[in-house]
């Protein structure tokens, strides 16, 4: 059975750091791309870092990029999350997702951490 | 960016009822994906590549579509089909989602 299990989150002052973990199970971690989604309190979902299955592959959007920088530990089968410089607007609960194959959807989501940028 | 706008933004549908929900997109895109959203949990990959149910999904839903418009239908509502319903493109960069049905039970 697949299983992310996200961790991390919580309350952090605007403008400072934070890293979310994900860790992998029922599966080979280290063939599959991944992908971390957010979710605003009572909002839609925004797609917010891919990274390919080897790692040397990195994507985001405009929201984001040189801001936040995913990676992952293929021996570990634990996807990373590092969050700078944050927002109010970063505020959500944050997926960790696994790609389907080399396809730009998600198969498998986990449960979930919530982060909250507040000072 | 392709934005997928879906429609109605909410809606109630009896046991028994059948029920579409649309998603449109600003562009063509090749695929399109769908997730259910229950309240308090996380989203699971309902339908996938416009009309491939993923496992353990119920035959009484189906997915078509092409272009730039897609639809959900579910054949006959149940009480555990109340939820929020996701479409998703990864046809471009970056990936996008629609805003979200709410399908209640009434």
């Amino acid at each position: 059975e697949v299983q992310l299990v996200e961790s991390g989150g919580g309350l952090v002052q605007p403008g400072r750091s934070l890293k979310l973990s994900c860790a992998a199970s029922g599966f080979t971690f280290s063939s599959f791309p991944m992908a971390w989604v957010r979710q605003a309190p009572k909002k839609g979902l925004e797609w917010v870092a891919s990274i390919s299955s080897g790692g040397g592959g990195t994507y985001y959007p405009d929201s984001v990029k040189g801001r936040f920088t995913i990676s992952r530990d293929n021996a570990k089968s634990t996807l990373y999350l590092q969050m700078d410089s944050l927002r109010s607007e970063d505020t959500a609960s944050y997926y960790c997702a696994r790609h389907f194959s080399n396809s730009n959807w998600f198969a498998y989501w986990g449960q979930g951490t919530l982060v909250t940028v507040s000072s | 960016e392709i934005v997928l706008t879906q429609s109605p933004t909410t809606m109630a549908a009896s046991p028994g009822e059948k029920v579409t929900l649309t998603c449109r997109a600003s562009s063509s895109v090749s695929y399109m994906h769908w997730y259910q959203q229950r309240s308090g949990a996380s989203p699971k990959l309902w339908i996938y590549e416009t009309s491939k149910l993923a496992s353990g999904v119920p035959n009484r839903f189906s997915g078509s579509g092409s272009g730039t418009s897609y639809s959900l239908t579910i054949n006959s509502m149940e009480t555990e089909d109340a939820a929020t319903y996701y479409c998703q493109q990864g046809s471009s960069y970056p990936p996008t989602f629609g805003a979200g049905t709410k399908l209640e039970l009434k």
